[in-house]
């Protein structure tokens, strides 16, 4: 089955600064990689995703990298800002299959 | 638009007790259902999964159970309660979406219940 690796496991920056996520897969087959978001004691929810044939996705301060070849994708958040605290957790799927979650990575941003 | 909703939101329970967790999906039909579990400061463990009415499948071995009585209905269960079973645990549904070139399956998720087993 499909393995997803996250890392770092937490990550603390201060408030402008640009934050880094990343995960790899094992799975050739997934095509699909949604990034979650899960603010403190709440559910996670959906903040962007990117299909196997897009490279890059863009949505204001957030973007997602995807390289098929290497099996590995990253959100990266620029300009953090404290209300960018969260969790997030990066997952892979291929089709209908059920996504697999990484661990997550716990965001602190610091004013 | 759809909805999830899942129940109780917090729970405080004695060892070798039972449980019953409930979420319901509206405004869609045949979704797939999961069942996460969240222990403190860890990732998303998937418990169980269904794809259909009476369709449930397990990802690891455990003190619950699941059933699937209806459509948009989800049941966790457990017979008798270990401490271990403490944990935030999250009920979501995914249904197929077709885009022009590909088929996504975003998960939605429910609330969560906060379960403290004592």
């Amino acid at each position: 089955g499909e393995n997803v690796e996250q890392h770092p496991s937490t990550l603390s920056v201060q408030e402008g600064d640009s934050a880094v996520i990343k995960c790899t897969y094992s799975d050739s087959a997934s095509n699909y990689f949604p990034w979650y978001k899960q603010e403190l004691g709440k559910r996670p929810q959906l903040i962007i995703d990117i299909r196997s044939n897009v490279g890059e996705k863009k949505d204001q301060r957030i973007a997602v990298t995807l390289n098929k070849t290497a099996k590995h994708f990253s959100l990266h958040i620029t300009e953090t800002q404290p209300e960018d605290s969260a969790v997030y957790f990066c997952a892979a799927s291929k089709g209908s299959y059920i996504p697999t979650f990484g661990r997550g990575t716990s965001l602190i941003v610091h004013p | 638009s759809q909805t999830i909703h899942q129940w109780p939101a917090t729970l405080v329970q004695p060892v070798g007790s039972p449980l019953s967790l409930e979420c319901t999906v509206e405004g869609t039909s045949n979704p797939n259902l999961y069942w996460y579990r969240q222990a403190a400061g860890r990732g998303l463990q998937l418990l169980f999964y269904s794809v259909g009415i009476g369709q449930i499948s397990s990802e690891v071995p455990q003190n619950l159970s699941a059933s699937r009585p209806q459509d948009r209905q989800f049941i966790l269960s457990s017979k008798k309660l270990l401490l271990s079973d403490s944990g935030f645990y999250l009920c979501a549904w995914s249904v197929l979406r077709p885009t022009h070139k590909s088929v996504n399956t975003e998960a939605f998720f429910g609330q969560g219940t906060r379960l403290t087993v004592v």
